[in-house]
């Protein structure tokens, strides 16, 4: 079945560690996405990447680094320098950005939470 | 600062009546608009679509309005059942602009 798959779907972190979340589409999408979920606030866009090995800042992305060495593969590190980092992620995917047509599917997301 | 808005955070509907949620964005350069919807704990899914050249977009039960003018866009959902109680986001995009979306409004559909 062709999707995005998110991994872990919880996670939990000490404060001070970096922590690394998957996503891996097989949709063969150009354009993939990060955002964060807080109750109250939507959703808010941290990185996206438009191409293999080039990827844009979006609203938050600081404490947030990407990388975009594979298509199917956009992993999200949180670093420690994040400072409220307990949140829901949630990874898109899309065949292009800011074009028609082009709806975002979403994986199932990864509860992160620092303890 | 927030490029799409959605300024009720909840709607309650009794079932079969119309549900109607709304949505106000600020950015010029948007061009296509996206309905979602969202369970806990889930990712959110698609559900309609409309282009800056059309107003109108139905499937099925669900209408989205754009009035490019006012910068104004809604949902509807005729009738309203209860398995639509779900948080919706309103999302927009344009050339070059990776999705924007509102913070959501919860509805509720009331047997």
């Amino acid at each position: 079945d062709g999707g995005i798959t998110q991994s872990p779907k919880y996670l939990f972190r000490k404060e001070g560690q970096n922590v690394t979340l998957s996503c891996e589409q097989n949709l063969n999408h150009d354009a993939m996405y990060w955002y964060r979920q807080d109750p109250g606030q939507g959703l808010r866009l941290i990185y996206y990447s438009q191409i293999v090995n080039d990827f844009q800042k979006g609203d938050i992305a600081e404490g947030y680094s990407v990388s975009r060495e594979k298509k199917e593969s956009f992993p999200l590190t949180v670093t420690s320098a994040q400072k409220n980092p307990t949140a829901f992620y949630l990874c898109a995917s899309s065949s292009g950005v800011g074009l028609f047509g082009t709806e975002a599917f979403f994986g199932q997301g990864t509860r992160l939470t620092v303890v | 600062d927030q490029q799409v808005k959605q300024n009720s955070p909840s709607l309650s509907v009794q079932e079969g009546r119309i549900s109607i949620l709304n949505c106000d964005y600020t950015n010029s350069m948007f061009d296509y608009f996206l309905w979602y919807k969202k369970y806990p704990a889930e990712g959110p899914t698609f559900l309609i679509s409309i282009s800056s050249i059309k107003d109108k977009n139905e499937d099925g039960r669900f209408t989205v309005f754009l009035n490019k003018s006012a910068k104004h866009l809604s949902l509807h959902i005729v009738p309203s059942q209860p398995g639509d109680s779900a948080v919706y986001f309103c999302a927009a995009s344009g050339a070059g602009y990776a999705l924007n979306f509102g913070k959501g409004t919860s509805l509720l559909v009331t047997p």
